[in-house]
């Protein structure tokens, strides 16, 4: 089944404690996106990768970091998590870099709370 | 920069009632403009799309067009049924980086 995966899908975390979100698609997809969903603010992109080693920074990007070492991978790192990420994570992904027709798959998200 | 306005919600309706959601947009250049649909507790799904103007994105009664002249999305659906409880997002991309320019996304409750 083709799918985005995301883990751990919940965490509860401390103030500086750094942490990893994972993220994996099966589909082959040359393009990967971190999205964060906050009440009243929709979705807002974090970073995103065209290919492998390839990324660049999205519009909310500051105490975030990403790697994309393997195609299928796209890890989302928070060095030292502070209140303000506590938020709902979505990673995606799509094919030939997204582009105006490629549809973006979304994973089931990550509950993340940081007190 | 680009942006998309959907209107305020929650929206409660009874089934079999019409359903519109409207979707405005800003952008540079020709987007593309999808609504994603997220049902409790799982991922964004996308519902249907659009690419160019007059275009017209369906899939599972609902129905959107693509309005140049108005820069709107509005999505409709004759026949709402509880199972169509969810939250909808109106989005855009206008290819740079691909990235997706959501609206503020809308609560859709229907009650049998």
């Amino acid at each position: 089944e083709a799918q985005v995966t995301q883990n751990p899908r919940y965490l509860i975390t401390v103030t500086g404690k750094k942490l990893t979100v994972t993220c994996s698609q099966n589909m082959n997809h040359e393009y990967m996106s971190w999205y964060r969903q906050d009440p009243g603010l929709g979705l807002r992109q974090i970073y995103y990768s065209m290919n492998v080693e390839v990324t660049d920074k999205g519009d909310v990007p500051e105490g975030y970091k990403v790697s994309r070492k393997e195609k299928r991978n796209f890890p989302l790192i928070l060095e030292s998590p502070s209140p303000n990420q506590t938020s709902l994570y979505f990673c995606a992904s799509s094919s030939s870099g997204g582009g105006l027709n490629n549809e973006q798959f979304f994973g089931p998200g990550t509950r993340l709370t940081v007190l | 920069g680009d942006s998309v306005t959907q209107m305020e919600g929650p929206v409660t309706l009874s089934e079999e009632a019409f359903l519109t959601i409207n979707c405005t947009y800003t952008a540079t250049g020709y987007p593309s403009l999808f609504w994603y649909v997220q049902y409790p507790g799982e991922g964004l799904q996308l519902l249907l799309k659009a690419t160019k103007a007059d275009d017209k994105g369906s899939n599972k009664g609902f129905e959107a067009t693509y309005r140049k002249e108005t820069t709107s999305f509005h999505l409709e659906k004759g026949s709402v049924q509880v199972s169509d409880s969810a939250v909808y997002f109106c989005a855009l991309t206008s290819g740079a980086n691909s990235k997706l320019t959501f609206g503020k996304g809308i609560t859709l409750s229907v009650r049998p």
